[in-house]
C-alpha cells in the first residue's frame, strides 16, 4: 500500500521560533497533498491544500503568512509554522492524494507541535 | 458547504456486541466516502472506501454502508474486541472542485473487556 511519512513526529519549540514539518510520499508521486489541523477531541480541520509547482489554497481563516507550505516536488510538501505562538500547538496531519479510479488520499502519522 | 456528522460522539460497549456507528452529510454529491480509525494520539488508518456508485463495502468485521441520496453512511463492527477501541471518523470526498475531504465530528468507542 501507499506510504506517506512524516518528520518530525512530535516537536517542541518557544513562542517566537518557527518549526518546519515535512510530509513525504514513499512510494507514489503526488501532485496535491493537504494538511490539516487536530485540536484535542475534535475532527480534522483542513488548513491548506498544496499542489507540486504552484501556490498552496488556504482555508478562509488560515493564515498564509503564518503557516507556509512549499511543495517543491512530487514527494514532498513541507509546513512552515512560522513565529509560532502557544495557540499553534496542536496535531498536525498531512495527506497526499494517489491519482487513479478512486482519488485515495494516504495520511501521514502526523506530528504533536507543542510551543512553550 | 459539506457538513458532516457522526452519532454517537461517544459509545462503550462490552466485549462481543455488535455497534453500529453513524454518520450523515448535508451534500450528497460526494465522489467517495471513507471510514478512518485514529488512536489516542496518532496518525489516520483507512478502514473502508466506498464510491458513490456503491451501497457498502465490507472488510473482515467491518461492513460499511452508504445511501448517498439520504446523506447517511454507517459503520457495522460485528462481534466487538477490546482492540477496536479507538476513533472512528468517516469523511467524504466532494465530485467536484478541490479534492479535499471533510471530516466528521467522530465516535469515541470503548469497547469493555
Amino acid at each position: 500500500g501507499a506510504v506517506v511519512s512524516q518528520h518530525p513526529s512530535w516537536v517542541i519549540c518557544k513562542s517566537g521560533t518557527s518549526v518546519k514539518i515535512e510530509c513525504r510520499s514513499l512510494d507514489f508521486q503526488a501532485t496535491t497533498m493537504f494538511w490539516y489541523r487536530q485540536f484535542p477531541k475534535q475532527s480534522l480541520m483542513l488548513m491548506a491544500t498544496s499542489n507540486e509547482g504552484s501556490k498552496a489554497t488556504y482555508e478562509q481563516g488560515v493564515e498564509k503568512d503564518k503557516f507556509l507550505i512549499n511543495h517543491a516536488s512530487l514527494t514532498l510538501s513541507t509546513l512552515t509554522v512560522t513565529s509560532a505562538h502557544p495557540e499553534d500547538s496542536s496535531f498536525y496531519i498531512c495527506s497526499a492524494r494517489r491519482p487513479g479510479l478512486t482519488d485515495t488520499q494516504y495520511f501521514g502519522p502526523g506530528t504533536r507541535l507543542t510551543v512553550l | 458547504k459539506q457538513e458532516v456528522t457522526q452519532i454517537p460522539a461517544a459509545l462503550s460497549v462490552p466485549e462481543g456486541e455488535n455497534l453500529v456507528l453513524n454518520c450523515s452529510f448535508t451534500d450528497s454529491a460526494i465522489y467517495n466516502l471513507q471510514w478512518f480509525r485514529q488512536d489516542p494520539g496518532k496518525g489516520l488508518t483507512s478502514l473502508l472506501l466506498i464510491q458513490s456508485s456503491q451501497r457498502e463495502q465490507t472488510s473482515g468485521r467491518l461492513n460499511a454502508s452508504l445511501d448517498k441520496s439520504s446523506g447517511r453512511s454507517t459503520l457495522y463492527i460485528a462481534a466487538s474486541q477490546p482492540g477496536d477501541s479507538a476513533t472512528y471518523l468517516c469523511a467524504v470526498l466532494r465530485q467536484t472542485g478541490a479534492n479535499n475531504l471533510f471530516f466528521g465530528t467522530g465516535t469515541r468507542l470503548t469497547v469493555i473487556p
